[in-house]
């Protein structure tokens, strides 16, 4: 049971647009959503995060948007550089449990 | 810099065999996690520990066990090995058991091939 998805393998964008990558969840009890970014033979590194007290959390090009009610998160990265194509995870977890429940990635390619 | 390693990078094993797999987490952090990524798929939690005991298990058989260490490393046991085994496996380590990502950093793992 996939509790977190992310529906969209790949995804291709020109340099300076928008990046817009999904993400959604079925358990209620998630109350902390993480995105990591993945490049090849390195491991993830944390990216941002947001609690679900909060529907939207910026650090720089970086913003993430949480849907309690659709169950929905979404990172958007504006502008997209070159160096942003990596694969992107999202991730979910329910606070003192330390399981990070992770979706199954989006591979982003920004086209300079 | 994270200062997580992972040792060996690659490893080759046949069906049955049994292995182990080692992580160096930073200096003073007391909590280590390994994750399972199977290819196209994202990080699987298998366990946690945390001064060394296990802190938490994901849905994985008593055949992957673990150790941590006074000394900030530690490591994964797989028994038994599967086709199913190959993998990526990663660890990730903390100063706590880390409630905020930012807290939590990740080795380049270790890629396992069952044959």
């Amino acid at each position: 049971d996939q509790q977190v998805k992310q529906n969209s393998p790949s995804l291709s964008v020109q340099e300076g647009r928008i990046s817009i990558l999904n993400c959604d969840y079925t358990n209620s009890m998630f109350d902390y959503f993480l995105w990591y970014k993945k490049y090849p033979a390195e491991g993830p590194t944390f990216l941002i995060s947001i609690s679900s007290i909060k529907d939207k959390n910026e650090d720089g090009r970086f913003t993430v948007f949480l849907n309690k009610s659709a169950k929905h998160l979404s990172l958007h990265i504006v502008p997209s550089q070159p160096g942003d194509s990596a694969v992107y995870f999202c991730a979910a977890d329910i606070s003192g449990t330390y399981k990070y429940i992770f979706g199954t990635g989006t591979r982003l390619k920004v086209l300079a | 810099e994270t200062g997580v390693t992972q040792s060996p990078t690659h490893l080759i094993k046949t069906r049955g065999q049994q292995v182990t797999l080692r992580c160096s987490s930073q200096s003073g952090h007391n909590t280590v996690s390994w994750y399972q990524q199977a290819l196209g798929q994202g990080p699987q939690f298998i366990f946690q520990y945390y001064r060394e005991e296990e802190n938490g298990r994901g849905n994985f058989p008593p055949r992957f066990s673990g150790l941590q260490f006074p000394n900030y490393s530690s490591e994964l046991n797989v028994n038994a090995l599967e086709l199913d085994d190959s993998a990526l496996y990663l660890c990730a380590s903390s100063l706590e058991p880390a409630q905020r990502g930012d807290e939590q950093f990740f080795g380049p793992g270790t890629r396992l091939t069952v044959l």
